[in-house]
Order: C-alpha cells, then sequence, then structure tokens
C-alpha cells in the first residue's frame, strides 16, 4: 500500500523567505500525487498535482512542486512566502490501481507559519 | 455556485446519541467520499460511494454508516459504537472519469464533539 511521509510537523519561515515543504511518498506504481491546502476550520483546496506529465509542477498562488522518482520526493515551494501562506498542507499519493476508484492517501499535514 | 455544502458547521453530540452529518454536491459528480480529519493525524477514510445506491467501507468505518439514495447527497451517520466521534468530518466529491488523476473537491467540514 501507499505511504506519504511528510517531514516537519511545523515549518516557520519570515515572509518573503522560501518556503519548502517535503513530501516522500512509496508506492509500488507510478504515483498521482497531490498538495491540498487547508486554511482554519474549512475544507481543502487543491494546490497542484502530478500525473506523470511534466516533472515540474505549477500550481495556484506561486506554489510549484518537482517529482524526483530517484528521490521517491515532491516537495512543495514557494519563492516568497506571504502572510496569506499560513495554513496546513496534505501530500497526498493516488492509491486505485485497476479498482477504477480514486483512494487518496494522506500525510499527516505541515502547518506554515509566517512571520513579518 | 457548484460546490459541496456540509451541515451543520459545529455540532454537539452526548454519549450515546447517533447524530447524522449532511453532504450535498451541485457538481454532478459520480464519487463522493466521506473523511475524518484529527490532529496531527491528517485524513483518514471513513467510506465512499462511485455511484447511487452502492457505497464501500474505507480505512476506518467502524462506529459509522452512510447512504446514498440520491446522486447529489451522501448523509453520514456517526453511531454510539464510535468510540471517540470528536473529530472534524470532510465531505468530498470527485469525476469518475479520470478516476486516478482527478482532483477531489472537499466541503467545508463539520466539527463534531461529544459531550
Amino acid at each position: 500500500a501507499q505511504s506519504v511521509t511528510q517531514l516537519g510537523s511545523h515549518v516557520s519561515v519570515s515572509e518573503g523567505a522560501l518556503v519548502l515543504l517535503r513530501c516522500n511518498y512509496s508506492s509500488s506504481v507510478p504515483p498521482y500525487l497531490f498538495w491540498y491546502v487547508q486554511y482554519p476550520n474549512q475544507g481543502l483546496q487543491l494546490l497542484l498535482k502530478y500525473t506523470s506529465a511534466a516533472t515540474l509542477v505549477k500550481g495556484i498562488n506561486g506554489f510549484e512542486a518537482e517529482f524526483k522518482k530517484s528521490e521517491t520526493s515532491f516537495h512543495l515551494t514557494k519563492p516568497s512566502a506571504h502572510m496569506s501562506d499560513a495554513a496546513e498542507y496534505f501530500c497526498a499519493v493516488s492509491e486505485g490501481g485497476n479498482t477504477g476508484f480514486q483512494k487518496l492517501v494522506f500525510g499527516t499535514g505541515t502547518r506554515l507559519l509566517v512571520s513579518p | 455556485d457548484g460546490g459541496i455544502t456540509q451541515s451543520p458547521k459545529y455540532l454537539f453530540r452526548k454519549e450515546g446519541q447517533n447524530v447524522t452529518l449532511s453532504c450535498e454536491q451541485n457538481l454532478n459528480h459520480d464519487a463522493m467520499y466521506w473523511y475524518r480529519q484529527d490532529p496531527g493525524q491528517g485524513l483518514r477514510l471513513i467510506y465512499y460511494s462511485q455511484i447511487v445506491n452502492d457505497f464501500q467501507k474505507g480505512d476506518i468505518a467502524e462506529g459509522y454508516s452512510v447512504s446514498r439514495e440520491k446522486k447529489e447527497s451522501f448523509p453520514l451517520t456517526v453511531t454510539s459504537a464510535q468510540k471517540n466521534p470528536t473529530a472534524f468530518y470532510l465531505c468530498a466529491s470527485k469525476w469518475q472519469t479520470g478516476t486516478e488523476t482527478g482532483e477531489q473537491f472537499f466541503g467545508p467540514g463539520t466539527r463534531l464533539t461529544v459531550l
């Protein structure tokens, strides 16, 4: 079964600094990978997804992620943090195989704190 | 506007009571999901449904039940058999085509607290 590991339950950055949120996955088949963002007491919103096309994926709000098969990683980055980026971020891998069904396996999340 | 609605936003329950959480979508999505979110544990799948009148258990289905009588509705009942029901519950839906790569759309959630 697939699994997702997000290193660091909390990441703190200053406004304008680089944001790096780490995600490693385990999968026996080529994975489909997703990053979602959650603001307090709200649902999840898709930031970006990797579906075996380009390995560098650009998403909303200036975020991007690079799929590295050799490292089984899909880290999320943003060159310059903004106060509005403070939220919880979840990495997920799609586990469905030939069942015709998408089951997302989520990491435990990383809370991004942005200081002025 | 198309989207997913969940109600109520906050729900309080006494021990031993069953409660039902509502999830409605007007996106014409085929598949619907229920997740439970606890601090530090990410999201865990409770139940899912690919079509009307069909649903499957997820990873933590014990103490929960669902129905899918209409395409747009997927209510979740938290029964008294669920030993630790206090959590944030999220409903999601997606197109069934492009199954592996499609995006799941999430509702705003219901926070259930057992008193």
